[in-house]
């Protein structure tokens, strides 16, 4: 199985500041062939179903905010919030569909500072 | 609008069995892999199984492997997953999901609101 390792745990970021969430692969996720990697990134607030964010490591999702982007490639990939809003308050989750069985990350809690 | 609406959940004895069933609308059903994922309560996302488009071919997480068996009736535009053998680490709330693409190998793009399984005596 591809263990998917997210670092850190938990964020705290004042409002307006970058928030930064790394993903790492135990074995690369990027298809040849296709030259894309099965990376997403999603978003989940609390009581809620988790959000699609990003896909393809760095194709934002429609009605995204550009504030959010994504990064990487091979086994290393990251999102970043470039300017941290109250209403992203949430934990976010990387997940490989490169291989069955498709993992996800432990997640990232982002909160305000 | 796409709408992806779970039901089935419940409480179960540890051996017991349940069955899922998330009816789905607002796409084209078949032409989309369809997923299940599961959280325990507390817990992150844990990626249970995903059924290509067609039906042809499903994956299983090894947690559940031989245990728990996802289908779908695109003519009733229904996904389900048959759970058999419940264990108390299955509890969790468990998502019906739309996958971006017709393969197995594609991001999911929309979720449902979950329907809560609890396994316990």
């Amino acid at each position: 199985d591809i263990v998917m390792t997210q670092s850190p745990d938990s964020l705290a970021v004042s409002l307006g500041e970058r928030a930064t969430i790394n993903c790492k692969s135990s074995q690369s996720v990027l298809y040849s062939s296709n030259n894309k990697n099965y990376l997403g990134w999603y978003q989940q607030k609390p009581g809620q179903p988790p959000k699609l964010l990003i896909y393809w490591a760095s194709t934002r999702e429609s009605g995204v905010p550009d504030r959010f982007s994504g990064s990487g490639s091979g086994t290393d990939f990251t999102l970043t919030i470039s300017s941290l809003q109250a209403e992203d308050v949430a934990v976010y989750y990387c997940q490989q569909y490169f291989g069955t069985p498709f993992t996800f990350g432990g997640g990232t809690n982002v909160e305000i500072k | 609008e796409v709408q992806l609406l779970e039901s089935g959940g419940g409480l179960v004895q540890p051996g017991g069995s349940l069955r899922l069933s998330c009816v789905a609308s607002g796409f084209t059903f078949g032409n989309y892999a369809m997923s299940w994922v599961r959280q325990a309560p507390g817990k992150g996302l844990e990626w249970v199984s995903v059924i290509r488009g067609s039906g042809d071919s499903t994956y299983y997480a090894g947690s559940v492997k031989g245990r728990f068996t996802i289908s779908r009736d695109n003519s009733q535009n229904t996904l389900y997953l048959q759970m058999n053998s419940l264990r108390a680490e299955d509890t969790a709330v468990y998502y019906c999901a739309k996958d971006t693409g017709s393969t197995c190998y594609s991001p999911i793009d929309y979720w449902g609101q979950g329907t809560l399984v609890t396994v316990s005596s």
